[in-house]
């Protein structure tokens, strides 16, 4: 079956930082990637579909690039309540839905 | 605004079974595929299952293919998750998440744009 990675697992930035979440599948899965972000004890939130179309009501400086297996999400310039856990997942039905392993963006 | 409500976790032992159901109101439930995500303490997101948005078509992750049974009723627009033989590893909160639509009887793939609030299963002797 279909394998996501992400990288890094961790990392550390800054309130106006610009950073970049790397998101690799074994297998293409053309543009049937989404990026999702979740807060502690909260359900995730869908970001970016479709590999780079932002999600009505999220701001403009997340943004989505990629297609077939190799996929980034990027910031812009962070923000303090961006700071959450990250995660990619493939949705090409040929495959299972499955999910990255995550990345944790912390405050630095 | 779309709702989608999770019951039906609780402590259970292992070996034992336990059903999950999600409510979902404000949108078409029947032009849906529906997913359940589950969520271990401290861990990743996790997929488990998927049924059309007929019920007609049905697939598992391999974890709990056999012992897990994805169900939908839609003239009640609710999807559940009946889970047997539970094993101290599906211990998570579980998600109900909304995914494709049928539009002219073509399947739109969605990515699982709402979710429910989630509930927690513990399996635990």
């Amino acid at each position: 079956d279909i394998q996501m990675t992400q990288s890094p697992s961790t990392l550390s930035a800054s309130v106006g930082d610009r950073v970049t979440i790397t998101c690799r599948a074994s297998q293409s899965v053309g543009s049937w990637l989404a990026w999702f972000q979740q807060k502690p004890e909260k359900a995730p939130k869908l970001l970016i579909y479709k590999a780079s179309l932002l999600e009505s009501g999220v701001p403009s400086r997340f943004s989505g690039s990629g297609s077939g297996t190799e996929f980034t999400l990027t910031i812009s310039s962070l923000q303090p309540d961006d700071f959450a856990t990250y995660y990619c997942q493939q949705y090409d039905t040929s495959f299972s839905y499955t999910f990255g392993q995550g990345t944790k963006l912390e405050i630095k | 605004q779309v709702q989608l409500v999770e019951s039906g976790g609780d402590m259970v032992q292992p070996g034992r079974s336990l059903r999950l159901s999600c409510a979902a109101s404000r949108f078409s439930f029947s032009s849906h595929s529906m997913h359940w995500v589950r969520q271990a303490p401290g861990k990743g997101l996790d997929w488990v299952a998927v049924i059309s948005y007929d019920g007609s078509n049905k697939r598992y992750a391999d974890s709990v293919k056999g012992r897990f049974t994805i169900s939908r009723d839609n003239s009640k627009n609710t999807l559940e998750l009946q889970m047997s033989s539970l094993r101290v590893e599906d211990t998570a909160v579980y998600y109900c998440a909304r995914g494709d639509i049928v539009f002219d009887g073509t399947i739109v793939p969605l990515p699982l744009d709402h979710w429910g609030q989630g509930t927690l299963v513990t399996v635990s002797s």
